[in-house]
């Protein structure tokens, strides 16, 4: 069984500061591995998908790498706005299709 | 937004009722999965289908059932509800190995 871990569960800091949180997985067969940000009360919404074969993507401030062997993902955050302020999740697609998340870190960004 | 919506979005009902919310998708995506958020647990699949007709169980799929007997429209069905099936439901579409999943904006279903 597939299990995804995320640390810290919550991180506070000062608005600039570049930041990163991390996602383990304990089976490394997956096929690709989501980041995802969701705000209180909302859905969620995608930032990046990081393919099996590759090793890191990019999008504005975020960038996400992927060490398929170790079971380890990064997400990368650059100089920290309030309106970082979310949760993070990151998910593994694997076996069976099956999409399977962490419990998130919270992130505060205080101005 | 890709072209999922969840409906309802909120709804109260009564222990040993029951209850099905829908999830419709724009997207002709193969995939759908049905999750649910609690605090302390995070996200839960609760199951999941990869195609009409095809559909399997998650790790919560107790005193759950679903359907998708067309490729937009994936139904969960809590047969008779509880005061543990207090939860957030999300629905999710997906392509498959190498696409993005994509998120509705939830229900909030509460069991008095």
């Amino acid at each position: 069984k597939q299990e995804v871990t995320q640390i810290p569960a919550a991180l506070s800091v000062p608005e600039g500061e570049n930041l990163v949180l991390n996602c383990s997985f304990t089976d490394s067969a997956i096929y690709n591995l989501q980041w995802f940000r969701q705000d209180p009360g909302k859905g969620l919404t995608s930032l990046l998908l990081i393919q099996s074969s590759q090793r890191e993507q990019t999008s504005g401030r975020l960038n996400a790498s992927l060490d398929k062997s170790s079971g380890r993902s990064t997400l990368y955050i650059a100089a920290s706005q309030p309106g970082d302020s979310a949760t993070y999740l990151c998910a593994v697609l694997g076996g069976g299709s099956r999409l399977t998340f962490g419990e998130g870190t919270q992130l505060t960004v205080n101005p | 937004d890709a072209g999922i919506t969840q409906s309802p979005r909120h709804k109260v009902t009564e222990t040993g009722t029951p209850v099905t919310l829908r999830c419709h998708q724009t997207e002709n995506h193969r995939y759908m999965y049905w999750y649910r958020q609690d605090p302390g647990h995070g996200l839960r699949l609760i199951h999941y289908s990869y195609g009409v007709k095809d559909t399997d169980k998650g790790e919560v799929s107790d005193g759950y059932s679903v359907s998708r007997s067309k490729t937009e429209d994936f139904l969960l069905t809590l047969e008779s509800a509880t005061s543990s099936q207090t939860s957030v439901y999300f629905c999710a579409i997906g392509g498959g190995a190498g696409t993005e999943a994509f998120f509705g904006q939830g229900t909030r279903l509460t069991v008095v």
